[in-house]
């Protein structure tokens, strides 16, 4: 079974400018998860979709993060304007029913 | 909301027995997992507990207390792979998982 995919690994960019990071989870999974993690910290969830629809984005600021979950498959996440705090791991994971996320290779970014 | 509390470090020998506990606030329980992170890598999953009682998986086996709403991974005989962060991981009913902060694994020769 392939794990899920993201790309691209590593971004550098200043502060302001907008990225984009995208998923693809485990084929068959209907959960998808995006999660934030700064060194040091566990993984902090920013959005959970089930399917297409979001179950949870209680913690992803609104006013600069969106995602969105193409026809229930892939999935994207943009930043826009990044701020230097957003500099971290961004992890994306899904999910069979009743289990636990499985994580893909997590995509590094550095805002300067 | 969820909160979970588990030491920062933890440090071992080779071929000793290690305990990393977990104790856990949360509405909507509904099971009790373990990550393994090592450095530069992505978690990857070692174990989950929806039941009360341990899970045993080669090395490494979890425990689970409802009533006491705690839990711990134990890893027996380390290996100096073995150094790396564990996190615990609750599990609600609406499915949805919050981690906790992690514990640094340091074995030493």
């Amino acid at each position: 079974e392939a794990g899920v995919a993201q790309s691209p690994r590593y971004k550098i960019i200043e502060k302001r400018q907008s990225v984009a990071f995208w998923c693809n989870p485990i084929s068959g999974h209907a959960t998808l998860y995006w999660y934030q993690q700064i060194l040091g910290q566990g993984p902090k969830l920013l959005i959970q979709f089930q399917n297409n629809g979001v179950v949870d984005d209680s913690q992803l600021p609104k006013d600069r993060f969106s995602a969105e979950r193409l026809k229930g498959v892939d999935s994207t996440l943009k930043i826009q304007p990044a701020k230097l705090e957003d500099s971290a791991v961004y992890l994306c994971a899904s999910s069979p029913p009743s289990q636990g996320p499985q994580f893909g290779p997590g995509t590094r970014l550095t805002v300067t | 909301g969820q909160s979970l509390e588990q030491p920062s470090e933890v440090t071992a020998v080779e071929g000793a027995i290690v305990q990393i506990n977990c104790t856990y606030q949360t509405s909507g329980f509904y099971g009790l997992s373990w990550y393994q992170q090592h450095d530069g890598g992505a978690p990857t999953f070692l174990s989950y507990n929806a039941l009360d009682g341990l899970e045993e998986t080669g090395r490494f086996s979890s425990f689970l207390s409802r009533s006491d709403s705690y839990g711990y991974l134990l890893l027996q005989e380390l290996q100096m792979k073995d150094s790396a962060s564990y996190f615990c991981a609750v599990n609600t009913n609406a499915g949805k998982s919050t981690f906790g902060d992690g514990t640094t694994l340091t074995v030493k020769p």
